[in-house]
């Protein structure tokens, strides 16, 4: 159960477009249940889902926000850039028998 | 309203024990599969036990396994987390999250558990 890997930290100025990625193995991210999800976490605040299944996105998510994966690694964009997006992002991976991993978690800051 | 509320957290001596609970509202508890997880200070998000609708099935992280028990009451739309043996390195804010499609849908504002002598 080691955590999924993370950059720890994005950048980016308002408009422009940031892509965070979330390297596991083939237990988790890697695996073809696709059960790789991100969260928005603001300071102080609750986590909020993002993004599940890889590039699902629940009701009320901009379309702003998508997810891919490929092999062992799922990425987060973020496109055109808002000051509200600056938060911290993390990925979670689905790694078999009802257990899960996150990642170390990526603060983004808008410039 | 959909919502989960925590409670039961606060100061403990290490080998201590405490019993944190989480009461849902809004929607059919006893149809979801419900977790723990935690976010130490400054620090990431650890999911930590997932328990099956029934209550029947129970999962955990290696860093808690042996020494937390999750349990559930559907008629009273109650999730429970067991703690014993308590360590400096369990403080955090504990969450009650609900898993829709493998993924954690819902998040209860948490519980502080601080773990010191």
């Amino acid at each position: 159960q080691s955590a999924l890997t993370q950059p720890r930290s994005v950048s980016g100025s308002p408009g422009q477009s940031v892509t965070i990625s979330c390297t596991g193995t083939s237990s988790d991210v890697g695996d073809d249940n696709n059960h790789v999800s991100w969260y928005q976490q603001h300071p102080g605040k609750v986590p909020k889902v993002l993004i599940y299944d890889v590039i699902k996105r629940p009701s009320g998510v901009p379309d702003r926000f998508s997810g891919f994966k490929y092999d062992n690694t799922a990425s987060l964009t973020i496109s055109g850039l808002q000051a509200e997006d600056e938060a911290d992002y993390y990925c979670c991976s689905y790694a078999g028998s009802f257990t899960w991993v996150f990642g170390g978690g990526t603060k983004l800051t808008v410039l | 309203e959909v919502q989960l509320m925590e409670s039961g957290g606060g100061l403990e001596q290490p080998g201590g024990s405490l019993r944190l609970s989480c009461v849902a509202s809004g929607f059919t508890f006893s149809e979801d599969p419900m977790n723990w997880v935690r976010q130490a200070p400054g620090k990431g998000l650890e999911w930590i036990s997932n328990i099956r609708s029934g209550g029947d099935s129970k999962y955990y992280a290696d860093s808690v396994k042996g020494r937390f028990t999750i349990s559930r009451d559907n008629a009273k739309n109650s999730l429970y987390l067991q703690m014993d043996s308590l360590r400096a390195e369990d403080t955090a804010i504990y969450y009650c999250v609900r898993d829709v499609h493998f993924a954690f849908d819902l998040w209860g504002q948490g519980t502080m558990v601080t773990v010191s002598s």
